[in-house]
């Protein structure tokens, strides 16, 4: 059974560009969670959403969105790129919304120069 | 505010000794805790879990123990062996919603 895959795995961007990183929840799964993981910092919740519905966002700022797809994929955008972005960008995603266990990527290194 | 405190930023253990890694927890409401593995450049692993019903469960070398009164976890390795050298992230399940992370705990393992 294939993980959850993310996409690219690192991406480098200037300040002020915008990045779109990629998700694919493990087949079956509908709710996909993203956390930001900055440099000797734990994880961080961004955004979970479920049945293509946002459920809940966590303190980051509006320029980070995202939105979810029929098929329960679903991307993370950040607009406006500052150089504090610069993260592991982590996807979960576990079988329903009670996400009594959440399954994780490999992450996206952002990098913003 | 931290939810999920891992207050030991790091931990040395000698290889086939016990590894405690400790977690606290400030909201009661709280119910179900679970541990992830992570190594470098690798999403974080799903250990173990636990809910608030329990106060102990065991996965062969790795057992978690949960305190409701004193908000408090701990995962026991043992014996530990050299591959358990990861982080290790507490984090907490409020029902439906987002999992709650502490900052995580280096555990190193010498052999």
């Amino acid at each position: 059974e294939a993980g959850v895959t993310q996409s690219p795995t690192h991406l480098i961007k200037t300040r002020g560009q915008q990045a779109t990183l990629r998700c694919s929840p493990i087949s079956g799964h509908t709710s996909v969670y993203w956390y930001q993981q900055a440099l000797g910092l734990g994880l961080q919740f961004l955004l979970w959403y479920d049945e293509g519905e946002e459920r809940n966002r966590g303190n980051f700022p509006p320029r980070f969105s995202g939105r979810q797809f029929p098929n329960y994929s679903s991307e993370l955008n950040v607009n406006a790129l500052e150089l504090e972005d610069s993260a592991l960008y982590l996807c979960a995603s576990s079988v329903d919304s009670l996400n009594t266990e959440a399954f994780f990527g490999q992450g996206t290194r952002l990098t913003v120069v | 505010d931290q939810q999920v405190k891992q207050n030991s930023p790091s931990l040395s253990v000698q290889e086939g000794r016990i590894s405690i890694l400790n977690c606290d927890y400030t909201n009661s409401m709280f119910d179900y805790f679970l541990w992830y593995k992570k190594y470098p450049a690798e999403g974080p692993t799903f250990l173990i879990s636990i809910s608030s019903i329990k106060d102990k469960n065991e996965d062969g070398r790795f057992t978690v123990f949960l305190n409701k009164s004193a908000k408090h976890l701990s995962l026991h390795i043992v014996p530990s062996q050299p591959g358990d050298s990861a982080v290790y992230f507490c984090a907490a399940n409020p029902y439906g919603n987002k999992l709650v992370f502490g900052a995580g705990t280096i555990l190193r393992v010498k052999s």
